[in-house]
């Protein structure tokens, strides 16, 4: 089975501190999404890439920058956190071709930024 | 830009009671659909899909079918149980924009009780 691994479940973070969320994934998936899940807003694609070193912005990346150095891990990174950030963050990979190929996710990083 | 829209809930039901979570979508080329299911405390993880019209995705007596006609996708079950508890979302992947990420709905939750 294809697994996604964040690496915190629970992060509570200071008002300005960066903040590093990373993600491994261990099936050899091209793709990489970060995403942000609020009551009643349901998921919000933030970064996604499509190889090592390829980023896209989302529909909110205001705020937020990512990393991919190697094909497996995918980093979000929060240059100065602030307490609206305070939210569900969601990891995804999936295969080339999205339209066809389900994404696979990771349990999640809960993020308190205080 | 492409879109899901799904019915808000919460959805409150019975053991054994009939499941309809309505999911319609807006989209400029020819999309694959999706539903995604959420278990408390999990990442999202795929119920099922259709990647073509009159295509109908099942899985776990989960059943939706790709009308294109309606731009609907429906998630039907005809007996529902506790352990179906869990928030589900509507998604899309635009087959003519290669690569592009999944675009969900708000996600609807929906509570069993015995």
């Amino acid at each position: 089975d294809v697994k996604v691994t964040q690496s915190s479940r629970y992060l509570v973070k200071r008002t300005g501190e960066k903040v590093f969320l990373e993600c491994v994934q261990d099936m050899d998936h091209e793709n990489m999404f970060w995403y942000r899940q609020d009551p009643g807003l349901g998921l919000r694609l933030i970064y996604f890439s499509y190889d090592v070193k390829m980023k896209e912005k989302g529909d909110i990346p205001e705020g937020y920058s990512v990393s991919r150095e190697k094909k497996e891990r995918f980093s979000l990174i929060l240059e100065s956190a602030s307490t609206n950030q305070t939210s569900m963050y969601l990891c995804a990979s999936g295969a080339t071709g999205a339209y066809n190929s389900p994404l696979h996710f990771g349990n999640g990083t809960r993020l308190t930024v205080t | 830009g492409d879109s899901v829209t799904q019915m808000e809930g919460p959805v409150t039901l019975s053991e054994e009671a009939f499941l309809t979570i309505n999911c319609t979508y807006t989209a400029t080329g020819y999309p694959s659909l999706f539903w995604y299911v959420q278990y408390p405390g999990e990442g999202l993880q795929l119920l099922l899909k259709a990647t073509k019209a009159d295509d109908k995705g099942s899985n776990k007596g989960f059943e939706a079918t790709y009308r294109k006609e309606t731009t609907s996708f429906h998630l039907e079950k005809g007996s529902v149980q506790v352990s179906d508890s869990a928030v589900y979302f509507c998604a899309l992947s635009d087959r003519n924009q290669a690569g592009t990420a999944l675009i969900f709905g708000k996600g609807t939750t929906l509570s069993v009780s015995s």
